[in-house]
């Protein structure tokens, strides 16, 4: 299947610091999703991009849609413990169906 | 957005046994599909779930082992047939409201084979 590679695999921060991860593929997508995942729950849609270049900003989230369309980037500002989970990004092809998911990205945040 | 309800969200089950998940939307969608998700790993999908017709399987995914039912616009059900051990996994329903709608996910079932 598709192959999104996430970017990086774990990361481990102090509480109060910026965090960015990113998301390439090899193909082109015309919706990119960011979801976290936190134990024992289903991945909970935090921003969704629609158009290449577009910029979204869901409180202290800010995504970004690549101008080539086959990556993505995440950043969180100003980390606190409860974003600690795994963000996975997704991205959707024009007349597709099916979501292609990243490899996900683990972050601990540290108090 | 649509709250997707699972059930059950655990169980444990014995080899060669078969189990059915329900999936119940909270709005009438245009699509839904079933994923599997490893410990620790990223979700893989298993099937469309098309209303009125037959399940959409992806490679790896055959109708005898996953049948799927969608008799209307906000339910679905997976059923995990004849398992095994490799068979334990978190199996998550999902839905879109349409095409360009964003994709939104139940909490899953934990399913552990014995």
């Amino acid at each position: 299947g598709q192959q999104l590679n996430q970017s990086p695999q774990s990361m481990f921060i102090q509480e109060g610091e910026d965090v960015s991860m990113n998301c390439t593929s090899s193909s082109i997508f015309n919706t990119w999703l960011w979801y976290k995942q936190e134990p024992g729950e289903g991945p909970v849609l935090l921003i969704a991009l629609y158009k290449a270049g577009e910029l979204t900003s869901n409180g202290r989230l800010t995504a970004q849609f690549g101008i080539t369309r086959k990556d993505s980037f995440l950043n969180i500002s100003a980390s606190i413990p409860s974003d600690v989970g795994i963000y996975f990004c997704a991205g959707l092809k024009t007349g597709a169906n099916n979501l292609f998911f990243g490899t996900g990205t683990r972050l601990t945040v540290i108090p | 957005s649509a709250v997707i309800s699972q059930k059950p969200s655990r169980d444990i089950c014995q080899r060669g046994t078969s189990l059915t998940i329900q999936c119940q939307v909270d709005s009438q969608v245009t699509m839904m599909f079933w994923y599997r998700q490893q410990p620790g790993q990223s979700l893989t999908l298993i099937a469309t779930a098309n209303q009125g017709s037959e399940a959409t399987y992806e490679s790896g995914f055959v109708i005898d082992k996953f049948p799927i039912s969608r008799p209307n616009l906000t339910f679905s059900t997976l059923t995990v047939s004849n398992m095994s051990p490799e068979d334990s996994s978190i199996y998550l329903c999902s839905s879109r409201g349409g095409p360009d709608q964003p994709q939104h996910f139940g909490d899953g079932t934990r399913l552990s084979i014995l």
